[in-house]
């Protein structure tokens, strides 16, 4: 069956812009999460849904990143003014449900900010 | 708080020879431990998962891993590299289900032909 996947693969943003990151979570998978991971490190928390309800956000960097999930299915991560620190991975994440050990992982959009 | 130690940011084998990829993992409650597989420009693989049952766990494409509380480590193990093994390796920890990973900051695994 079809996996997490997440879009656009690639992004390059100016300084200052305001981006838009998308992920398509496994059907029915009630858990998502976003995780960052700069270059040559593994990947660091950000936030975390159940269903539309975004039950932790002590990941997220600073008040310019903002993360939805409306309808319980398809999650945005937005980044506003963007800045060179944002350069990085972000990965998306489901499982099953708050019961569940596995997460699956989508194949990143890869920032970069210039 | 959990957190996890990967010794050796990259690690080179002999095709043919054994594999070992270090993890060690801090926890103030029993762990979930779990060895992903990253290959360029793709998303984590979960390669195997220890959740409290056999200590001895046993992955996909040849690889183990043993939970050994007693030296708080998940070493990760395979009896013979192939060339296909190249990638980046991460561990992680969780303190229970549903949570947030913990994740090493990645070995980086070549085989030599």
């Amino acid at each position: 069956g079809a996996g997490v996947s997440q879009s656009p693969r690639y992004k390059v943003a100016k300084r200052g812009q305001d981006v838009a990151l998308r992920c398509d979570p496994i059907s029915g998978h009630v858990s998502l999460f976003w995780y960052q991971q700069a270059l040559g490190q593994g990947p660091e928390f950000l936030t975390y849904f159940q269903n539309e309800a975004q039950l932790d956000k002590s990941g997220l960097p600073s008040d310019r990143f903002f993360a939805e999930r409306p309808e319980g299915s398809v999650s945005t991560l937005k980044i506003q003014r963007t800045q060179q620190e944002d350069s990085a991975v972000y990965l998306c994440a489901s499982s099953e449900g708050p019961n569940s050990y596995e997460q699956y992982f989508g194949p990143g959009t890869r920032l970069t900010v210039t | 708080a959990q957190s996890v130690t990967q010794l050796g940011s990259h690690v080179s084998v002999s095709e043919g020879a054994l594999v070992l990829l270090r993890c060690n993992y801090s926890s103030s409650v029993p762990p979930y431990l779990f060895w992903y597989v990253q290959y360029p420009n793709q998303g984590l693989q979960l390669l195997l998962k220890y959740t409290s049952a056999a200590t001895l766990v046993k992955g996909i494409n040849g690889f183990e891993a043993e939970f050994k509380k007693s030296e708080t480590s998940f070493h990760l193990t395979k009896p013979s590299a192939h060339m296909s093994d190249a990638a980046e390796y991460f561990c992680a920890v969780s303190d229970s289900p549903g949570n947030q990973f913990y994740f090493g900051t990645g070995t980086s695994l070549t085989v030599i032909p």
